[in-house]
């Protein structure tokens, strides 16, 4: 199976932009995804980018991938209170189950 | 549309009994996955499963758990004799025949606390 690993904690203030990391073994991973966790919640879809891409955006959501050091990163613009959330990078390859980080509690303060 | 409905969205079970969660796949779904996420964990796949049919369980413990998605109705996560360390969130999500490559639609999880 893959490991993926990512820092457990992310504080910034409203406004600012956010930058969340991902690191990952498995580099037959073939789709690598964000996912958002609300409190209580379940996970959301954020956004995706496939392993051929090395950019992808989505209004305030920025996806860098460098396959050379298998690292993916989020981008949020302009961060507000309501994107406070756990947010999960997870892989995987053509078949069915993912691999998921730990998760990243991002913290936006006013 | 309603999305993945699961319920119960918190079970408390004792020690020793049986905990069964329940998945509704969004309509036309035909795919079903269940997750398991401890505390301060990510999620760790379990099982795949097709009607009537399980294609995967590679990430099921070996005893106590088994998951079956029929024909009719949804698909059941059973956790016999129920221990501590069996607490934790069992999310579902499920995808269409085709299957998309664009990440899985997520339930709102099931919170299993034994006690």
């Amino acid at each position: 199976g893959e490991d993926v690993e990512q820092s457990l904690f992310l504080s910034v203030r409203e406004g600012d932009s956010s930058v969340i990391n991902c690191t990952y073994t498995d580099s037959s991973s073939t789709y690598l995804y964000w996912y958002k966790q609300e409190p209580g919640a379940g996970l959301q879809l954020l956004t995706y980018i496939f392993s051929n891409m090395d950019m992808k955006q989505d209004q305030r959501l920025t996806v860098l991938l460098n396959k050379k050091d298998k690292h993916l990163s989020l981008r949020i613009a302009d961060t507000q209170t309501g994107d406070s959330a756990i947010y999960f990078c997870a892989g995987g390859d053509s078949g069915y189950a993912l691999n998921f980080g730990k998760g990243t509690s991002l913290l936006v303060t006013p | 549309n309603a999305g993945v409905m699961q319920n119960p969205r918190h079970l408390v079970r004792r020690r020793g009994q049986e905990a069964r969660l329940r998945c509704s796949p969004v309509k036309g779904h035909s795919h079903v996955y269940w997750y398991r996420q401890l505390p301060e964990e990510g999620l760790k796949f379990m099982v795949y499963l097709q009607k009537e049919n399980i294609i995967d369980e590679s990430g099921m413990p070996k005893e106590r758990f088994s998951a079956e998605f029929p024909k009719e109705g949804p698909s059941i996560l059973r956790i016999q004799q129920v221990v501590r360390g069996d607490s934790a969130a069992y999310f579902c999500a499920s995808s269409p025949p085709t299957r998309s490559d664009y990440g899985y639609t997520f339930g709102s999880g099931t919170r299993l606390t034994v006690v």
